[in-house]
């Protein structure tokens, strides 16, 4: 089983739809979390920390649940700018940030 | 100012040769990784430096060494070049081990081709 799994995709939305993105890592012990934005043939990008409580950015909402060792990502609103692939990070107790395969967006007009 | 630049930016070298990537960060952070980035896209770590001390050393061919002549480099010397090491190699920093609330800085790439 890997590390940290996230479904590849991709997600077709139009402009404007809502959409959601789930993590789920297997390493109970791991302590930090985040969301990355990778676009093509570039490099990836931090996009938010996720922490107990939840937090907000603009039109992204991010959340994590431990007992269920699982993260989310929620896009509203989205714009094409959005389309790029989401990687889903999870530090470990070796303080490896492991990521998950990555899920594709595709935001169309 | 680029935060982590690493070069060259692409490279292409035959099977056997042996090559290096360098790498360098201005964000005053304490540990700096290699990743690889294969065909699949999958990230995967290779190595960790911490304060110029290797503290991750994943399941790599020994053909691969990693160097860090003080904590805002970290350089990749790959030896007998395969085939299948063709793939992106990024370079990141982050200002602990953890990670803390900030992530990771990654560098642009290096695409590396071997034929």
């Amino acid at each position: 089983r890997k590390e940290v799994e996230q479904d590849p995709g991709p997600f077709n939305v139009p402009e404007g739809a809502t959409v959601a993105f789930n993590c789920t890592y297997s390493n109970s012990a791991s302590q930090s979390f985040f969301w990355y934005r990778q676009d093509c043939r570039k490099e990836p990008k931090l996009l938010m920390s996720v922490y107990s409580s939840g937090n907000e950015d603009g039109r992204f909402t991010a959340q994590l649940n431990r007992a269920s060792q699982y993260i989310s990502l929620l896009i509203r609103d989205s714009k094409l700018s959005d389309s790029a692939t989401y990687l889903c990070g999870a530090v470990d107790s070796s303080y490896k940030l492991i990521f998950g395969s990555g899920t594709r967006l595709l935001v169309r007009p | 100012d680029t935060a982590v630049s690493q070069t060259p930016k692409y490279l292409v070298t035959q099977m056997g040769n042996d090559k290096s990537i360098k790498c360098e960060q201005n964000l005053g952070h304490d540990t700096m990784y290699w990743y690889k980035q294969d065909s699949k896209k999958f990230l995967k770590i290779m190595f960790s430096y911490n304060n110029k001390e290797l503290i991750i050393n994943e399941t790599v061919p020994n053909r691969f060494s990693p160097k860090s002549p003080d904590k805002a480099h970290l350089n990749l010397h790959i030896n007998s070049l395969e085939l299948g090491d063709s793939a992106v190699y990024f370079c990141a920093s982050s200002q602990d081990e953890a990670g803390s609330n900030y992530g990771y800085t990654f560098g642009s790439g290096t695409r590396l081709t071997v034929v």
